[in-house]
């Protein structure tokens, strides 16, 4: 059962333009959200995260929304450019069941130059 | 940020050998561990859980006999493939959680095991 999806395999943009990548979850005890970066053959690299005391986090080019209500967050990527080609993935632990993290399949981004 | 460190990067084995997979944190102490394994083109599955000292919790599905986990220290975690078959075959990766705090994790850089 896949508690953390991500319904885009792929998604193509323009350099300079806005990546937007998307993550639903089920799992309404989740209370930590997290965005990772991976290239092939290699571990996945922390991005951003969020708590779920917040509805957004900025870091540089990144900003992750959280919708509580909709279970829903989002990564922005404002310019996109293309370093930025990668797979992304969105993880949602929760505090009271451990806290193991649960990943999404994966947005494989493509900025094209 | 933090460093984890895994190894091998790579290994082929024969089937029926068992590999062993090292995940160490470099510069922080580890309380929990987690392992996962990547299928191409696909998210990255939790196999278990281990804490520093107590036995691992394994995901549903996955064969404890089979992959053997130890947590010794605070500073390592190590997966065992027991008898592998071909269809063990993908890209393993361990991560760590500081003592000092429940939210970030940090990765190894992922072993790819292929078995002939």
């Amino acid at each position: 059962d896949q508690q953390v999806k991500q319904n885009s395999p792929s998604l193509s943009v323009q350099e300079g333009r806005i990546s937007i990548l998307n993550c639903d979850y089920t799992n309404s005890m989740f209370d930590y959200f997290l965005w990772y970066k991976k290239y092939p053959a290699e571990g996945p690299t922390f991005l951003i995260s969020i708590s779920s005391i917040k509805d957004k986090n900025e870091d540089g080019r990144f900003t992750v929304f959280l919708n509580k209500s909709a279970k829903h967050l989002s990564l922005h990527i404002v310019p996109s450019q293309p370093g930025d080609s990668a797979v992304y993935f969105c993880a949602a632990s929760a505090l009271q069941t451990g806290n193991q993290f649960y990943f999404g399949t994966g947005t494989s981004l493509t900025v094209i130059p | 940020g933090a460093v984890v460190s895994q190894h091998p990067s790579w290994v082929i084995c024969k089937s029926g050998t068992s590999v062993k997979i090292e995940c160490r944190s470099l510069d922080f102490q580890a309380t929990t561990m987690f392992w996962y394994r990547q299928f191409p083109k696909q998210s990255l599955m939790l196999m278990a859980t281990s804490n520093e000292g107590s036995k691992a919790t394994y995901e549903q599905g996955v064969e404890k006999d089979k992959f053997l986990i130890n947590h010794a220290s605070l500073t390592l975690s190590t997966l065992t493939v027991t008898s592998a078959h071909p269809e063990d075959s993908s890209f393993y990766i361990c991560s760590a959680r500081s003592i000092d705090s429940w939210g970030e994790a940090f990765f190894g850089q992922g072993t790819r095991l292929t078995v002939v």
